[in-house]
């Protein structure tokens, strides 16, 4: 069955500190996609990334980092010098196919890390 | 440019009530769903809809109700109103499958059910 396991429940960190969110997974699938989305304490749920199972290179967005290892199923996100404003709860997804043809499916979330970062 | 729109932002229910909570997107994706957030459980799917008169169940159906009669609304009813149904309620979209392209989320109903 697929699961996402983000084991950190709480990080804070001091303002310039880096950090790191860690997100393992299990799938079934052999391909598959993996997600990180941001809830800042307004409420809402952005979108930050996707990343496919085939592309293993790791990518870089400014301040934001992630390191996507197959061989330890792992989909790490980095914050270099954070800020207050990274300061949310942020949320690893994996998809789950429904169907044999994988032209359906769904996002299974872990529970989520909240990130404090004070001043 | 409203993206997904949810209502109410806000409802309170007695035990047994049954109430709809709406859903609307507007960018014209055949793929929407429906989430609860409950405090330590991350978001768990409800049901889904990969088009107009098409509709499954998720992780956590029990209890909800939905359908899809256009490709722009995805109601979720609530038929008997329980206290273990007091969460936060997401409703989402996306192009094309709900796993392969980036979910639009509404910004969500919280339902306390007394």
């Amino acid at each position: 069955a697929q699961k996402v396991t983000q084991a950190q429940t709480e990080i804070s960190v001091v303002e310039k500190e880096d950090v790191t969110l860690d997100c393992v997974y299990e799938t079934r699938d052999t391909t598959y996609y993996l997600f990180w989305y941001k809830q800042p304490p307004s409420g809402e749920l952005v979108f930050l990334i996707r990343r496919n199972s085939f592309d293993e290179q790791n990518e870089i967005s400014g301040r934001y980092s992630w390191n996507f290892q197959k061989s330890t199923s792992s989909f790490n996100f980095t914050i270099t010098a954070s800020q207050v404003v990274d300061s949310a709860v942020y949320f690893c997804a994996l998809s789950e196919i429904m169907n044999y043809g994988g032209s359906q499916g769904n996002l299974i979330f872990g529970k989520g890390t909240k990130l404090s970062v004070k001043p | 440019n409203a993206g997904v729109t949810q209502t109410p932002k806000f409802q309170v229910l007695k035990t047994g009530q049954s109430m709809t909570l709406q859903c609307a997107q507007d960018m014209n994706h055949e793929y929407m769903s429906w989430y609860r957030q409950d405090p330590g459980m991350g978001l768990r799917l409800i049901h889904y809809s990969v088009g107009a008169g098409i509709t499954d169940q998720g992780e956590v159906p029990n209890g909800y109700n939905v359908s899809r009669s256009t490709t722009e609304d995805f109601p979720l009813r609530l038929l008997s109103a329980a206290p273990s149904q007091t969460s936060v309620y997401f409703c989402a979209s996306s192009y094309g499958s709900g796993h392969l392209s980036p979910l639009h989320f509404g910004n969500g109903t919280r339902l306390t059910v007394t």
